[in-house]
């Protein structure tokens, strides 16, 4: 059974750098494309970026560049790095893996989700 | 990018109606589309992809339909676990939300 736990701290300050790390279990992180996804009350759900086992990644262009994902093959994870956090970035952060090996596939596991909250 | 429109936001119906959400593309996405279920405090859930294609394991109540720019989400017959938020979602270039569908009891 395919689990995916998000972990890291839930209090970030306004201009710092979020970090977030995702362990996956019952899978291995060399399948696939790993995403993440986030949802704030102000933006619904807002897709992060993707990165493959390979370190191909493709991200979303309103995060204008703030955002990199990377992979811990060794340890079956994989990470997001946000920099520049505004009180616009506090939201819950779900890392996600679709169907199937395509890029373009949906949805069907997701984390528990991790609340992240931007304030000084 | 390509932008998603769900309708409408908040729905109200009884137990045993039958229920349509609409989702539309701002252009066209073939069949690329999924619906997923959300409950609160819980991630969303897939029930539909490539528009029409039921998850394993989620009740024949509910069905998609549509291509191009025009999608529907149906529940036949709305059952006390389907108060919940709904999202369509093209997963066409990378993934785009709607802003959802909150199904609640009349």
């Amino acid at each position: 059974q395919v689990q995916l736990q998000e972990s890291g701290p839930g209090l970030v300050k306004p201009s710092e750098t979020l970090s977030l790390t995702c362990s996956v279990s019952g899978d291995s992180i060399n399948n696939y494309y790993w995403s993440w996804v986030r949802q704030s009350p102000g933006k619904g759900l807002e897709w992060i970026g993707y990165i493959h086992y390979t370190g191909s990644t493709s991200y979303n262009p309103s995060l204008k560049s703030r955002a990199t994902i990377s992979v811990d093959t060794s340890k079956n994870q994989f990470s997001l790095k946000l920099s520049s956090v505004t009180a616009a970035d506090t939201a819950v952060y779900y890392c996600a893996r679709p169907k199937n090996a395509e890029t373009s596939a949906p949805v069907v596991h997701w984390g528990q989700g991790s609340l992240v909250t931007v304030s000084s | 990018d390509i932008q998603m429109t769900q309708s409408p936001s908040t729905l109200s119906a009884s137990v045993g109606d039958r229920v349509t959400i609409t989702c539309r593309a701002s252009q066209s996405i073939g069949t690329w589309l999924a619906w997923y279920q959300q409950k609160p405090g819980k991630a969303p859930k897939i029930l539909i992809y490539m528009a029409s294609n039921l998850e394993s394991g989620v009740p024949s109540r509910f069905s998609g339909s549509g291509s191009g720019t025009e999608f529907t989400l149906t529940i036949s017959s709305l059952q006390p676990d389907d108060f919940a938020t709904y999202y369509c979602q093209q997963h066409y270039t990378y993934w785009t939300f709607g802003q959802g569908t909150k199904v609640e009891i009349k």
